[in-house]
């Protein structure tokens, strides 16, 4: 069965720095998303991407975020000068169509 | 997008039918119900999508009234192994881009 994967499963930087999390979405999907989950809360939409474009994004998202998807296959996510409260589970997503999403296993990004 | 309230919390036991009811008063025409189940640190899985009425798989039903501002997620038979998160969303190609997210049900399925 088709799977989003996402490298590395954990992460571990230290505060200022910058990390790019790695999602290879499921092939023929067209809808990218980003998600966060901080430990014991909800999960957090970051952003989605479409047609090589952001189509929307949370306030969550401001400038020390960015996204790329610099192939056919790869989707990543920037973050700039990490923070201590960037620390979470980040979760990459696809979908053919938007309303049923895919979810990787996610990247747990421990900034320190 | 439409918000949804669901129970915080459930408790069950192994075998029984487990029925999680979310509210969306607000649901737009163009939305669809859908339903997805987390583990503890893993992502969110797609359990069942519906629009009107009800649908089955293998995993779930789905319940949708009429006037569509709730659904009822049934899980027949319930066994350990289906603790988890249970998150109703509302959305739409037509609405938004985004999945919502809410605070979920958290189920725990006793022995």
């Amino acid at each position: 069965e088709p799977e989003v994967t996402q490298t590395p499963s954990h992460q571990v930087t230290q505060m200022g720095q910058e990390v790019i999390l790695r999602c290879v979405p499921i092939s023929n999907h067209l809808y990218f998303y980003w998600y966060r989950q901080i430990l014991g809360q909800k999960v957090e939409f970051l952003v989605s991407f479409y047609n090589n474009e952001i189509s929307e994004k949370s306030e969550i998202f401001d400038d020390q975020f960015s996204v790329e998807r610099p192939d056919g296959s790869n989707f990543t996510l920037k973050i700039r000068s990490t923070k201590l409260e960037d620390s979470a589970m980040y979760f990459c997503a696809s979908a053919y169509k938007d309303t049923e999403a895919f979810f990787g296993q996610g990247t747990r990004l421990t900034v320190v | 997008l439409a918000k949804t309230t669901q129970p915080i919390s459930m408790d069950s036991y192994e075998g029984q039918e487990v029925n999680i009811t979310c509210s969306h008063n607000n649901i737009a025409t163009n939305d669809y119900i859908t339903w997805y189940q987390q583990f503890p640190s893993q992502g969110p899985r797609f359990i069942i999508q519906g629009y009107k009425t009800k649908v089955t798989n293998e995993v779930a039903s789905l319940f949708i009234p009429a006037d569509r501002k709730s659904s009822t997620l049934s899980l027949p038979r319930v066994s350990l192994s289906d603790t988890a998160v249970y998150y109703c969303l509302v959305g739409g190609m037509d609405s938004s881009y985004k999945l919502i997210f809410g605070s979920g049900t958290r189920l725990l399925v006793r022995p």
